[in-house]
């Protein structure tokens, strides 16, 4: 019973440069959630998708920042131009529903730590 | 949007002593709560969950406690272990979205 699966686990790049953030939910499960977390800081939601549908972006800074969930294949966060200030780990999430009237479980990812020299 | 406050940022308690952690939330269509363990350098593990419609749930050691009225949740640990030490998040999620907001962290160290 895989969980929640992310990749690479340890990203380093240098500023300018593009990062992928890979992320493969549990099985059964076509909600997934992105959310960053800032060193010794919670986290915060940044996008919520559905196959093939971006549900919530209202957390994505509006540049350089995009998320995909193909319909086949994992989701995928996308950062391009990175800046020292994207160093964080990021985390998915996911779950088998998802409702406003009801609240499913969301489950993590091990997390990507994204390190911008 | 949703705003979780979450005291104390650190707890030191003594192996066998209870642990409390305390968040307030500013929304009052908020529906669910979980608590989430993380330890050092690991994923957000869900614990315990409450939602809207509950007062209190328990799971073993751990309990959460829901007061709708004065907006606030609590996570009680008791008989506390060393394997307790980590960082303690709780969130919280309106009717009005999909997603967790989630306090700022609680790490707490259990000393033997």
């Amino acid at each position: 019973n895989a969980g929640v699966m992310q990749n690479p686990r340890h990203l380093v790049r240098r500023r300018g440069q593009e990062a992928r953030l890979r992320c493969s939910p549990m099985k059964g499960h076509s909600h997934v959630y992105w959310y960053r977390q800032l060193p010794e800081e919670g986290l915060k939601f940044m996008v919520y998708l559905q196959k093939e549908n971006i549900i919530d972006e209202s957390g994505m800074p509006k540049e350089r920042f995009s998320a995909e969930f193909p319909k086949e294949g994992p989701s995928i966060l996308r950062i391009q131009q990175v800046v020292r200030g994207d160093s964080a780990a990021y985390f998915c999430a996911s779950s088998p529903l998802a409702s406003r009237d009801f609240a499913y479980e969301q489950y993590f990812g091990p997390g990507t730590r994204l390190t911008v020299t | 949007g949703e705003n979780v406050e979450q005291h104390p940022s650190t707890l030191s308690v003594q192996e066998g002593d209870s642990a409390v952690i305390k968040c307030t939330y500013s929304d009052s269509a908020s529906n669910y709560f979980p608590w989430y363990k993380q330890e050092l350098g690991k994923r957000p593990q869900l614990i315990i969950d409450i939602r809207s419609n509950v007062g209190e749930k328990k799971d073993q050691r751990i309990a959460v406690t829901l007061n709708k009225t004065a907006k606030h949740f609590s996570l009680h640990i008791t008989e506390t272990q060393p394997e307790d030490s980590a960082v303690y998040f709780c969130a919280a999620k309106t009717r009005a979205d999909y997603k967790l907001s989630f306090g700022a962290g609680t790490t707490v160290t259990v000393r033997a």
